[in-house]
């Protein structure tokens, strides 16, 4: 059982590169989610998904793109990368949202130069 | 908005020590809690929850009660081993479907 699925693991940008991360989940879960996390800082919500077609803005979603074309799939755009973006990346994934748990991906680390 | 404080670490213990790591939270209407835990090199896993008031959560032997009048959900454990190494957040889930992080407490246990 694959779960939630992060690709790439790692990856290098300058600044100004464009990219895209890939999450994919096979729980069927209607809910999707982006954060990044920094030393010190927790995980801080970039953006979310409650199904196909419906995205929403978390609590830093500049610099960022997102879509949700099908329930199992939601990529994370990085439109023009910038140092301030090094960060590690989690996608998660849930059944229901509030009362359901978060189910994440191993991470992505992104450094941008 | 919502938001989640819990304590700065980081924690260190000795093996078999009590845990207890701070959390309390500000939200509107009536959110869930959980702690989740990151090992290293790896993404967060659910520890335990809670979705309405005075419920008590508990796995692998720690708990953590949903307490609305001190808007807290402090987790404890009662004699910690190395194995729980680890960072541990205290997250809520309300309104407007976002689930809110602190900023993780690390613990070390040492033998």
């Amino acid at each position: 059982n694959a779960g939630v699925t992060q690709t790439p693991k790692f990856q290098v940008l300058k600044t100004g590169q464009s990219m895209t991360l890939q999450c994919a989940q096979d729980m069927n879960h209607e809910y999707m989610s982006w954060y990044r996390q920094d030393p010190g800082m927790g995980l801080r919500l970039i953006h979310y998904s409650v199904g196909a077609g419906i995205t929403d803005q978390g609590e830093v979603p500049n610099g960022y793109n997102v879509s949700r074309s099908t329930t199992e799939d939601f990529p994370l755009r990085l439109l023009s990368a910038a140092p301030s973006q090094t960060s590690v990346y989690f996608c998660a994934s849930s059944y229901r949202p509030i009362t359901g748990e978060l189910f994440f991906g191993e991470g992505s680390r992104l450094t941008v130069l | 908005g919502d938001s989640v404080t819990q304590m700065e670490g980081p924690v260190t213990l000795s093996e078999e020590a009590f845990l207890t790591i701070n959390c309390t939270y500000t939200a509107t209407g009536y959110p869930s809690l959980f702690w989740y835990v990151q090992y290293p090199g790896e993404g967060l896993q659910l520890l335990l929850k809670a979705t309405k008031a005075d419920d008590k959560g508990s796995n692998k032997g720690f708990e953590a009660t949903y307490r609305k009048e001190t808007t807290s959900f402090h987790l404890e454990k009662g004699s910690v081993q190395v194995s729980d190494s680890a960072v541990y957040f205290c997250a809520l889930s309300g309104e407007g479907f976002k689930t809110i992080f602190g900023a993780g407490t690390r613990l070390f246990v040492k033998a």
